[in-house]
């Protein structure tokens, strides 16, 4: 069945520091790919999306490129905030009839000032 | 545009206990999912409802079950509670069955002692 894999955490950063989060994953046929982020005490807020091979999703500056050859779907910032300090999740929607999404562990991010 | 909601914001049970918690999905979406979300985990699929009917479900047993209603608003029942059904619910949303982009509401805490 399909799985995301999310690298393990949790990640530290001083703020302006470059982030990178990996994620790979297990589908068959052509999955979409997301990244979701949830901060303290709140649900999971869409953060980027790519739908198929080689689309690059961007949003308030975090970037995420579909790579099919090596099925990643890595997370990138340049320089990230102290704002950014919250947990982040990979997940796929397949192509089946229900569209549901797969989720990885998900990783904390603390960015300190 | 209403987002997402659901209800109750926490929930306190104990076991053996049964359940009911409350999505309404956003304005003009006709599709909810359910998430269960365990602490320090990625959420996991529970069922998804299309046209007041089950559209396909995850690895949970039939003492979870759901309803939709004509207003597309759906409900999550849990009957015969155990400790393990502690987690946040989520619920999202979307505009139709197909449809990978999903919206989640701020979830519901259940605490089951």
């Amino acid at each position: 069945g399909d799985s995301v894999t999310q690298m393990e955490g949790p990640v530290t950063l001083s703020e302006e520091a470059f982030l990178t989060i990996n994620c790979t994953y297990t589908a068959t046929g052509y999955p979409s790919l997301f990244w979701y982020v949830q901060y303290p005490g709140e649900g999971l807020q869409l953060l980027l999306k790519a739908t198929k091979a080689d689309d690059k999703g961007s949003n308030k500056g975090f970037e995420a490129t579909y790579r099919k050859e090596t099925t990643s779907f890595h997370l990138e910032k340049g320089s990230v905030q102290v704002s950014d300090s919250a947990v982040y999740f990979c997940a796929l929607s397949g192509d089946g009839a229900n569209s549901k999404l797969t989720f990885g562990k998900g990783i904390t991010l603390s960015v300190r000032p | 545009e209403t987002g997402v909601t659901q209800s109750p914001t926490h929930l306190i049970k104990t076991r053996g206990q049964q359940v009911t918690l409350r999505c309404s999905s956003q304005s003009g979406h006709n599709t909810v999912s359910w998430y269960q979300q365990a602490l320090g985990q990625g959420p996991q699929f529970i069922f998804q409802y299309y046209r007041e009917e089950e559209n396909g479900r995850g690895n949970f047993p039939p003492r979870f079950s759901g309803l939709q209603f004509p207003n597309y608003s759906s409900e999550l029942n849990v009957n015969a509670l155990e400790l393990d059904d502690s987690a946040l619910y989520l619920c999202a949303s979307s505009p139709g069955p197909g449809t990978s982009l999903q919206f989640f509401g701020p979830g519901t805490r259940l605490t089951v002692l």
